[in-house]
């Protein structure tokens, strides 16, 4: 079945370095969407940015991300972190448009910046 | 915004109780879901629905089960609670399996 890897549990750096939270994926399916949800402390995951594009990058406050199929990549990048950018980040995969399709997450990542 | 509410927050209960948790969606969205979020394993998919009356297994149904009987209510029954079903519960809404899932605000569950 379909399935989405976080390799990093966690990932901690300063104030104001760049961003990379990686996302890989597995499905037999040709046109995968993908999503990054983002959940802060004491709060529910919500939508960060999603594509379904090959090559195309998207972005949304601050962060982007390219989906790649050649490599089945999905990583979230932001230029300079934020101490408000601390949070446990969701990749996940939906292998259709279809509405009795469901979303598969990965483990996730929590991002801790530091001043 | 899309609302999607949990009831009870919070909820003690002693093993081989039953739990109910339940939720609202006023989206109108055809699909509900249920996911516990664990440390280390992320957000699971316990059961979902693609509307009134339709329920589907998701990744971990095992020990419980799921009713949806309207568009607006869906729900997740514990028939005997266990100490490894403590964990945090959303609930969350979407149209289509490519739709953002908007989330409700969780369920601290804790059984003793």
């Amino acid at each position: 079945g379909d399935s989405v890897t976080q390799t990093e549990g966690l990932v901690t750096l300063t104030e104001g370095l760049p961003v990379m939270l990686n996302c890989t994926y597995q499905t037999i399916y040709s046109n995968p969407f993908l999503f990054w949800y983002v959940q802060h402390l004491n709060e529910s995951p919500r939508l960060l940015l999603k594509s379904f594009t090959d090559n195309k990058r998207t972005e949304h406050q601050g962060f982007h991300a390219t989906l790649h199929k050649s490599s089945s990549s999905f990583h979230l990048q932001k230029s300079s972190a934020q101490l408000s950018d601390s949070a446990l980040y969701y990749c996940a995969l939906s292998d259709s448009p279809s509405n009795t399709n469901k979303v598969v997450f990965g483990t996730g990542t929590r991002l801790q910046v530091l001043p | 915004e899309a609302a999607v509410t949990q009831s009870p927050r919070n909820k003690v209960a002693v093993t081989g109780g039953k739990v109910t948790l339940s939720c609202n969606q006023t989206n109108n969205h055809n699909n509900m879901y249920w996911y516990r979020q664990d440390t280390g394993h992320g957000l699971r998919l316990i059961h979902y629905s693609y509307g009134a009356g339709s329920t589907e297994k998701g990744d971990i149904p095992d020990g419980y089960k799921a009713s949806r009987p309207s568009q607006e209510n869906f729900s997740l029954i514990l028939e005997l609670a266990t100490p490894s079903q403590t964990s945090v519960y959303f609930c969350a809404s979407g149209d289509q399996g490519w739709d953002t899932q908007y989330f409700g605000p969780g369920t601290r569950l804790l059984v003793l």
